[in-house]
C-alpha cells in the first residue's frame, strides 16, 4: 500500500542555518504530495505541494521538488528562523484515491 | 472564511461517558476525516467519509463512531471512552472530483480537540 517516510527529528537549528527534511514515499499511482506545518496549539496547514514529477512546490522560502526517479520530496529552506519552529509533515494523495497518508511528522526546532 | 470548526477544544471527562466531539466544514466539501495524533505515532486516520451516508473505517477505528447526515457535519462520538483515547484529534476536510478522487486538492484541518480520559 502507500505510505510515507520522513525523517525521525528532533531537529535542532541555529537561525539562518539550511534546513533538509528528508521524505521519501512508496505510491502504485500518481500521487500528489505535500507538506504541512504544525505551529504549537494549532493545526495543520498546508505549507506547499507538487502534483506531477518534476514539480516545484515552494512557499515562505521552503521548496520541496517531486522526484519520481528517487520516490523523494525533500523540503529545503535555505535560512530558517524562530518562527519556523514547528512540526512538519510529508503527505501523499493518490490522484484517484480516497486516502490521505501522512509521515510520522518532524519536529523543528531553531535556536537565536 | 473557510474553516473546519470542531467542538470542544478541551475537554476532560471520565471512563464510559459518552461524549461526542463535533465537526464543521463551511467549504462544501465532499470528503471528511477524523485523526487522532500521539507523540511519536503521527496523525492515525480513525474515519472518514467520501460524502453523505457513506463513511469507512481508518486504522483506528475501535471505539469510535462516525456518522454523516448531512455534508457539512461529521461527529465523532466515542460511546465508552476509555484512557487509551486520550489524545489530540483532528477533523478534517477536503473538496473532491467525481471519479477522480482527490486529484491534487488540499485537505484541511481543524485545530484539534485535546480529549483526555481519566
Amino acid at each position: 500500500g502507500d505510505s510515507v517516510t520522513q525523517m525521525e527529528g528532533p531537529v535542532t537549528l541555529s537561525e539562518e542555518a539550511f534546513l533538509t527534511i528528508n521524505c521519501t514515499y512508496t505510491a502504485t499511482g500518481y500521487p500528489s504530495l505535500f507538506w504541512y506545518v504544525q505551529y504549537p496549539g494549532e493545526g495543520l496547514q498546508l505549507l506547499l505541494k507538487a502534483t506531477k514529477a518534476d514539480d516545484k512546490g515552494s512557499n515562505k522560502g521552503f521548496e520541496a521538488t517531486y522526484r519520481k526517479e528517487t520516490t523523494s520530496f525533500h523540503l529545503e529552506k535555505g535560512s530558517v528562523q524562530v518562527s519556523d519552529s514547528a512540526v512538519y509533515f510529508c503527505a501523499l494523495s493518490e490522484n484517484t484515491g480516497n486516502q490521505f497518508y501522512f509521515g510520522t511528522g518532524t519536529s523543528l526546532t531553531v535556536i537565536p | 472564511e473557510a474553516q473546519v470548526t470542531q467542538n470542544p477544544r478541551y475537554l476532560i471527562t471520565v471512563t464510559g461517558k459518552k461524549l461526542t466531539v463535533t465537526c464543521s466544514q463551511n467549504m462544501n466539501h465532499e470528503y471528511m476525516s477524523w485523526y487522532r495524533q500521539d507523540p511519536g505515532l503521527g496523525l492515525r486516520q480513525i474515519y472518514y467519509s467520501m460524502n453523505v451516508e457513506v463513511t469507512d473505517k481508518g486504522d483506528v477505528p475501535e471505539g469510535y463512531k462516525v456518522s454523516r447526515k448531512e455534508k457539512r457535519n461529521f461527529p465523532l462520538i466515542l460511546e465508552s471512552p476509555s484512557p487509551n483515547q486520550t489524545s489530540l484529534y483532528f477533523c478534517a476536510s477536503s473538496p473532491t472530483v467525481p471519479g477522480q478522487g482527490f486529484s491534487g486538492n488540499t485537505i484541511y484541518f481543524g485545530e484539534g480537540s485535546w480529549l483526555t480520559v481519566v
